[in-house]
């Protein structure tokens, strides 16, 4: 089993619509969870951190954190074309370094 | 510089030889990392370096993976004797500090070992 994992893809949604992208986790001693933004053939930029549980809203943008559950979301909400990419779910522990899923891929269809 | 940069962005290299590749952080940014990343996958950890301390190698595959940090600025992330398998891009990211900082990563280094 992976140490984080996330709902395999593709995922495809019409432009408009809410975007659901889903992470679990297993090391309970993780502090500090982000989500990337990979398009192809770039490297993976920063969407959104979220270090406490409940919800964190960055325009578009929403993370959701339970560490009960060990879960981590993000929602785009009003998706658009250049949303399309891999979504990647990091998971950072206090020891120092991030451990990354293999992304989900998003298509948003126009 | 105003983010972190990475050579070369590609890089072919025949089956046995040695490669030798660059990483430049964010200037001020205290830990750099090291990541794999094959198609299709997430970035795999590699080794990371607080200053000019690796701190934690424990992702390098084999001992043919070496990286060095001297003066806790510029990175190289070395490999010898290059296997097919070790074909991938790989990415150098940087970040303030350890504990709540994300990761700013270069555009990596496409590698292609034939």
């Amino acid at each position: 089993q992976k140490e984080v994992e996330q709902n395999s893809g593709p995922l495809s949604v019409p432009e408009g619509a809410i975007a659901s992208l889903n992470c679990t986790y297993s090391d309970r001693g993780s502090q500090s969870f982000f989500w990337y933004r990979q398009y192809s053939g770039k490297s993976p930029e920063l969407i959104m951190s979220i270090y406490s549980n409940g919800d964190k809203e960055d325009g578009r943008f929403t993370a959701q954190l339970n560490k009960a559950s060990q879960y981590v979301s993000l929602l785009i909400r009003d998706s658009q074309p250049s949303d399309s990419a891999t979504y990647l779910c990091a998971v950072k522990t206090n020891a120092g370094k991030s451990t990354f899923g293999d992304g989900t891929t998003l298509t948003v269809k126009p | 510089g105003a983010g972190v940069s990475q050579s070369p962005r590609y890089k072919v290299a025949k089956r046995g030889q040695d490669v030798a590749l660059r990483c430049d952080p964010i200037s001020g940014h205290v830990s750099l990392f090291w990541y794999q990343q094959a198609l299709g996958q997430g970035p795999e950890f590699l080794t990371y370096f607080q200053n000019e301390a690796q701190l934690d190698k424990s992702g390098l595959p084999s001992d043919r993976f070496f990286a060095e940090r001297p003066e806790g600025s510029v990175s190289t992330l070395k490999i010898q004797r290059t296997q097919q398998e070790d074909s991938a891009v790989y990415l150098c990211a940087s970040s303030f500090e350890t504990e709540n900082s994300p990761l700013h990563f270069g555009n990596g280094t496409r590698l292609t070992v034939t």
